[in-house]
């Protein structure tokens, strides 16, 4: 149980373009999801925790006018990398978690390259 | 604000080796702590985790003691397995949150 799924698993595009990150909880509602960055050979870096049908909470330093995050179900969280750029290639892994369990599920992650 | 600090890999074993990987923390109060794995291709997966002080995690053959003394959260196996080559990561949350902090993650490789 507690499978999180990300789609897709890998992404190129142009710079200038945007591109959507899905992250799905596809056996239970999860009322919290978490974006993570991740850079080579570097810790996961928390981006966003979103929680459902309201907005998401940005990190400092994190520009949420780039990195759109919606959460508009209980099994469903968008990442938008808007206007992309060859420093926003990285790794970016999505969690979610549901109310009175203190533990994240992780989903494997998207690689993501601009070109 | 929090942090978590761990051993850089990359650690290189032999099969049937015992295995350490240091990680220490900072926090208000008395966080959680966790250690996760990633498996080469895969997402990280819960591997034990301790609530409190002396609290021991324990979890295919790996444990970890929560030591608030010397604020450590040390992941030991006493026999690794080409198997259980991956990334392992140490992480905390604030108590009664779920909020990760991670450390850097350290890389394991067993060889036969």
């Amino acid at each position: 149980g507690a499978v999180v799924s990300q789609h897709p698993s890998w992404v190129i595009c142009k710079s200038g373009t945007s591109v959507k990150i899905e992250c799905r909880s596809l056996d239970f509602q999860a009322t919290t999801m978490f974006w993570y960055r991740q850079f080579p050979k570097q810790s996961l870096m928390l981006m966003a925790t979103s929680n459902e049908g309201s907005k998401a909470t940005y990190e400092q330093g994190v520009e949420k006018d780039k990195f759109l995050i919606n959460h508009a179900s209980l099994t469903l969280s968008t990442l938008t990398v808007t206007s992309a750029h060859p420093e926003d290639s990285s790794f970016y892994i999505c969690s979610a978690s549901f109310p009175g369990i203190h533990e994240q599920y992780f989903g494997p992650g998207t690689r993501l390259t601009v070109t | 604000g929090d942090s978590v600090t761990q051993m850089e890999g990359p650690v290189t074993l032999s099969e049937e080796a015992f295995l350490t990987i240091n990680c220490t923390y900072t926090a208000t109060g008395y966080p959680s702590l966790f250690w996760y794995v990633q498996y080469p291709g895969e997402g990280l997966q819960l591997l034990l985790k301790a609530t409190k002080a002396d609290d021991k995690g324990s979890n295919k053959g790996f444990e970890a003691t929560y030591r608030k003394e010397t604020t450590s959260f040390h992941l030991e196996k006493g026999s690794v397995q080409v198997s259980d080559s991956a990334v392992y990561f140490c992480a905390s949350s604030p108590k009664g949150g779920n909020k990760l902090t991670f450390g850097t993650g350290t890389q394991l490789k067993v060889e036969l």
